[in-house]
């Protein structure tokens, strides 16, 4: 399976102040995702990070607060931006290609005071 | 509207025992179903499952998928306080989109 890194970690943002998180695969991937995990909760996908096109958002997301880009096939970013306490969450990229297994990142733990 | 539950929420086991998670799902376009086990931030992959009746093993873990009732299950013998983790299922809806629809999780404690 690729090898996934997440950037940054871990980071403690105040309110209103955006924040971008990094996902870089050590190979050529067809899929990127990103996913969100609020405390206490299980996953939920924020949206499809697409190469070269916008990214395709899930009911409840939008552009505006996470914006996504995808300059090639290892690399994708999301921005939280306007950020509130209802924010804090884990973020998580994942990837997949071919039989449509999905490998995620170590994940983004991001608190917002 | 899809939907995928798990159960138990949580289990407390001791070492030794062996325990069987429940995953049903109520989903259009089903394509497969994956488990997963999260420790701290990240899920690692466990089984991909498409075809029914067919088990997945690996060492002490394997599950099963039942296309016609709807469910998956994940066992695991012989636990060890390592196996202490949230498991999650999640459905694959399409083959075009790859989304993942995730369960609640189960909560597994496993006692020395």
């Amino acid at each position: 399976s690729a090898v996934i890194s997440q950037k940054p970690s871990r980071d403690i943002c105040q309110r209103g102040t955006s924040l971008t998180i990094q996902c870089q695969v050590d190979s050529q991937v067809t899929m990127m995702f990103w996913y969100r995990q609020q405390p206490g909760q299980s996953l939920t996908l924020i949206a499809t990070a697409n190469q070269g096109s916008e990214a395709t958002y899930e009911s409840g997301f939008v552009i505006d607060k996470f914006p996504i880009s995808r300059p090639n096939l290892t690399f994708s970013t999301l921005t939280v931006s306007n950020m509130s306490p209802e924010d804090s969450s884990i973020y998580l990229c994942s990837v997949g290609q071919g039989t449509y297994e999905q490998y995620f990142g170590p994940g983004t733990r991001l608190t917002v005071t | 509207e899809d939907k995928v539950v798990q159960s138990p929420l949580s289990l407390v086991v001791h070492e030794g025992d062996t325990v069987t998670l429940n995953c049903s799902y109520e989903v259009t376009n089903f394509r497969s179903l994956l488990w997963y086990k999260q420790e701290k931030k990240a899920p690692t992959f466990l089984f991909m499952l498409t075809s029914s009746g067919i088990e997945k093993k690996s060492g002490r873990l394997s599950s099963i998928l039942d296309k016609k009732e709807l469910f998956s299950i994940l066992n695991i013998t012989a636990t060890q306080t390592g196996d202490s983790a949230v498991y999650l299922c999640a459905v694959n809806l399409s083959s075009n989109t790859g989304k993942l629809i995730f369960g609640q999780g189960t909560t597994l404690q496993v006692k020395p």
